[in-house]
């Protein structure tokens, strides 16, 4: 079963500037999530869907940050200006439910950005 | 939101020993606890999940849950120098038609050869 995809891999930007990132989950699961980690911290929930519905967003700045998931499979986000302080490792993920009754997250390879 | 709490290390420990690593928890209603082990520039892996008050065991680790004293704990048997890595707490929330993790800031282990 192949793995959660995520592209690019790393990516370098000025301050001000846009990116974006792309996301693939494993077939079938209809939850993803939009991590960011910084150095040195555990990851930090962005967004999260359940197929192509929104379901929390309380933690992406939304000033800056978008997302979207059109068609419940892919995603993409979107940092429009960036800042220093969005410099990060951006983790999108996506679970299933198991047999006892609890979701299994599983994390792709992550998208490096920094912004200078 | 819940609060997760890891000792950030470094945690060393020599080739063959055992490997503590431990985890605390905020919210008493937490029904279930993972462990993910993340390798320096890779991304976090799923490696343990536990539900149930004591331990569980698969392979050479170990997780052990006491829902009484909110702490959960990995242990690692056997310690390689391929174990070193930060190993992250994750706690899951559930509400509003949302279920997610809470992740600790993780715990350094080095295994010294």
């Amino acid at each position: 079963e192949a793995g959660v995809a995520q592209s690019p891999r790393y990516k370098i930007i000025e301050k001000r500037q846009s990116v974006a990132f792309w996301c693939n989950p494993i077939s079938g699961h209809a939850t993803l999530y939009w991590y960011q980690q910084i150095l040195g911290q555990g990851p930090k929930l962005l967004i999260q869907f359940q197929n192509n519905g929104v379901v929390d967003d309380s933690q992406l700045p939304k000033d800056r940050f978008s997302a979207e998931r059109l068609k419940g499979v892919d995603s993409t986000l979107k940092i429009q200006p960036a800042k220093l302080e969005d410099s990060a490792v951006y983790l999108c993920a996506s679970s299933f439910r198991n047999p006892g009754g609890n979701y299994e997250q599983y994390f792709g390879p992550g998208t490096r950005l920094t912004v200078t | 939101q819940k609060e997760v709490e890891q000792n950030s290390g470094p945690l060393s420990v020599p080739e063959g020993a055992i490997a503590s690593l431990n985890c605390t928890y905020s919210d008493r209603g937490s029904q279930s606890f993972f462990w993910y082990r993340q390798y320096s520039g890779k991304s976090p892996e799923l490696i343990m999940f536990i539900y149930s008050n004591g331990d569980k065991e698969d392979g050479r680790f170990t997780a052990q849950l006491n829902k009484a004293s909110q702490y959960v704990s990995l242990l690692i048997r056997d310690s390689q120098p391929s174990d070193s890595a930060t190993y992250l707490c994750a706690v899951p929330y559930s509400g509003a038609g949302s279920y997610q993790l809470t992740f600790g800031k993780g715990t350094k282990l080095s295994v010294i050869p």
